[in-house]
């Protein structure tokens, strides 16, 4: 059984920084790897998807990674700003018919003014 | 508006009533789900289906019912609601080929008093 883990479960930084969020998952068998940002009381907005034969994505100021050897995957986030606040989440589908998905239970991220 | 759309936002209700949270979206996907997201536990998956005619269960179904009225509209019943089923519940939808990215509504938040 797949099992997706989140650490930090929190984190705050200072406006300007940059940071890596973690992403650790038991099954390396995955069909893609989803991170997707979550505002307070609003739905998922995906972020950045890996496919399982890719190695990185990027989009404006995020960068995702995935190493499946390793089973972990991270977001790295430049020259964070305020608007960056929010829970960011990881999601790996597994590669079977189904891609059951299984998610992190989130990093919430402050950044600091 | 919103690719993918769910109704009501937010619903209060009593112990024992019925309840019924409607998701219906514009994207064109055959693949539709239903997410329920409790805090420190992440999201879990009630049921899914990949067209009109397949619907499964996921991993929390019990007390829960769907129905898929057309390919775009995807229905979730609490019969007899109760406390417990007090939580964000979210639609998602995903493509039937490709990378299997998905895209999620803005979430239904139920109060079971």
């Amino acid at each position: 059984k797949q099992e997706v883990t989140q650490i930090p479960a929190a984190l705050s930084v200072p406006e300007g920084e940059n940071l890596v969020l973690n992403c650790s998952f038991t099954d390396s068998a995955i069909y893609n790897l989803q991170w997707f940002r979550q505002d307070p009381g609003k739905g998922l907005t995906s972020l950045l998807l890996i496919q399982s034969s890719q190695r990185e994505q990027t989009s404006g100021r995020l960068n995702a990674s995935l190493d499946k050897s390793s089973g972990r995957s991270t977001l790295y986030i430049a020259a964070s700003q305020p608007g960056d606040s929010a829970t960011y989440l990881c999601a790996a589908s597994d590669s079977g018919g189904y891609q059951k998905v299984t998610f992190g239970t989130g990093t919430k991220l402050q950044v600091i003014p | 508006d919103a690719d993918v759309t769910q109704t009501p936002r937010n619903r209060i209700t009593k112990t024992g009533k019925r309840i019924m949270l409607e998701c219906s979206q514009t994207k064109g996907h055959d693949r539709m789900y239903w997410y329920r997201q409790d805090p420190g536990l992440g999201l879990r998956l009630i049921y899914y289906s990949f067209d009109v005619k397949d619907i499964n269960k996921g991993e929390i179904s019990d007390g829960y019912s769907v129905s898929r009225q057309a390919q775009a509209k995807f229905s979730l019943s609490l019969e007899s609601a109760i406390p417990n089923q007090t939580a964000l519940y979210f639609c998602a939808t995903s493509a039937l080929t490709g990378t299997g990215e998905l895209f999620f509504g803005e979430g239904s938040r139920l109060t079971v008093l």
